[in-house]
């Protein structure tokens, strides 16, 4: 079964407003990390984040961890229409060689 | 190259035929990961590679999928005997060592 449940599984706003989506998994990782996928086409890398980092950033996205909760959050901040994708949340577990999915979060951005 | 390149983008099988779909990776990466993807939703892993070793194929369906990432040649994914469930999305991304994996834009399989 998937590790990574996001949350939620669609999320519709305005453009100019602040999207958040959340993921959880199941089992120690080493890291963390959000793709963006465009209608059906291949994933695009966003960020990484090591299970000893909180928080990080880039550009307008901001993402954190909780590995007590076993948890991670991504912020974009000021959405643009072009942001209109599905979100995933993927995870590395240790020794293990491959990125366990989460069913991943529809955003849509509204001009 | 500098992106991991997939062929065909669009494929249609009848039930029954068998699918081949290739894979090159970025040049230097050591690994290779297979994963398909059903309507739109999540990834299932299928197999990965460490250069041309199997390195994990808990994923794999064991009767009619076959993988193979030889050198100096493209990775494949061969499926035997398509059946419908086997429509979706295939994408393959490569890596080196942190985990930052590359993708594809995938192979549309459609079993007819």
């Amino acid at each position: 079964s998937q590790q990574g449940e996001e949350d939620p599984q669609a999320l519709s706003i305005q453009e100019g407003e602040n999207a958040t989506m959340n993921c959880s998994y199941k089992t120690s990782i080493n890291n963390l990390q959000w793709y963006r996928q465009n209608s059906g086409r291949g994933l695009v890398h966003l960020i990484l984040i090591r299970s000893n980092e909180r928080e990080k950033h880039s550009g307008r996205l901001r993402v954190t961890l909780d590995t007590s909760k076993k948890s991670s959050s991504l912020l974009i901040t000021a959405s643009r229409a072009a942001d209109t994708a599905s979100y995933f949340c993927a995870t590395d577990g240790r020794g293990a060689q491959k990125l366990v999915f989460g069913q991943g979060t529809r955003l849509t951005i509204n001009p | 190259g500098e992106e991991v390149a997939q062929t065909p983008k669009h494929l249609v099988r009848g039930e029954g035929q068998k699918a081949k779909l290739y894979c090159a990776p970025i040049k230097g990466h050591s690994y290779v990961f297979w994963y398909q993807q059903v309507l739109k939703n999540e990834f299932k892993f299928l197999i990965s590679f460490q250069n041309e070793n199997v390195f994990d194929e808990t994923g794999m369906p064991k009767e009619r999928f076959s993988a193979k990432c030889l050198p100096n040649s493209p990775c494949s994914l061969e499926i035997q005997a398509t059946k419908l469930e086997d429509s979706a999305v295939y994408f393959c991304a490569s890596s080196q060592y942190s985990f930052e994996a590359f993708f594809g834009q995938g192979t549309r399989l459609t079993v007819v």
